[in-house]
């Protein structure tokens, strides 16, 4: 089966510009899940969907980080304005449901200058 | 969030087993513990995870304490691709959030 598609693989901007990342999950999996990985850290959960409906989104600094869920399949993190240190991968996983394993595609690469 | 404690590295060699540890001292009875693997340049990938009694599946094997305050994965022939970051992790909750941790380094040696 396919697996979760994301896009694109690498992004650099500047500071202060503002920056979009897509995200394909499975198919019929309800559960996605954005996570947020400075390099030599574990990822970071920033916002959990069921469906179209947010279920966790604690760690999402919501003054400049937004993530949306259209129909409940695809779904977009856009960060406005970018700092420095947002340079990251951002991942992206899908799941069944939320207590079933979770698939990750490979991440965004972001740099932020 | 919930919180476990693994070692920073380990080292194995080729074709030995390995065994990992983890201490999820604050789970409660209802959190499933999984483990997942990072591989460089890469997205974290399943392992396993169960609840209360030891699992087996292609990759590894999970043992849970009995008090289910650790458990331990279990690669039972190391190769060089294993040689990832591994996380354990447990979740609950409405939710079921997946928080990780920073992880085990594995190095398998040839």
């Amino acid at each position: 089966e396919a697996g979760v598609a994301q896009s694109p693989r690498y992004k650099i901007i500047e500071k202060r510009q503002s920056v979009a990342f897509w995200c394909n999950p499975i198919s019929g999996h309800a559960t996605l899940y954005w996570y947020q990985q400075i390099l030599g850290q574990g990822p970071k959960l920033l916002i959990q969907f069921q469906n179209n409906g947010v279920v966790d989104d604690s760690q999402l600094p919501k003054d400049r980080f937004s993530a949306e869920r259209l129909k409940g399949v695809d779904s977009t993190l856009k960060i406005q304005p970018a700092k420095l240190e947002d340079s990251a991968v951002y991942l992206c996983a899908s799941s069944v449901s939320g207590y079933t394993e979770a698939f990750f595609g490979q991440g965004t690469r972001l740099t932020v200058v | 969030d919930a919180k476990t404690t693994q070692p920073n590295s380990m080292e194995s060699n080729e074709e030995e087993p390995v065994h990992l540890p983890c201490n999820h001292s604050t789970i409660s009875g209802t959190d499933y513990i999984h483990w997942y693997r990072q591989l460089p340049s890469q997205g974290p990938e399943y392992v396993i995870h169960g609840l209360t009694s030891n699992v087996n599946n292609r990759m590894a094997s999970l043992a849970i304490a009995e008090d289910r305050k650790s458990s331990t994965l279990i690669l039972h022939r190391a190769t060089l691709r294993d040689a990832a970051v591994y996380y354990c992790i447990y979740s609950g909750g409405s939710n079921y959030k997946l928080t990780f941790g920073k992880g085990t380094l594995l190095t398998v040696n040839p």
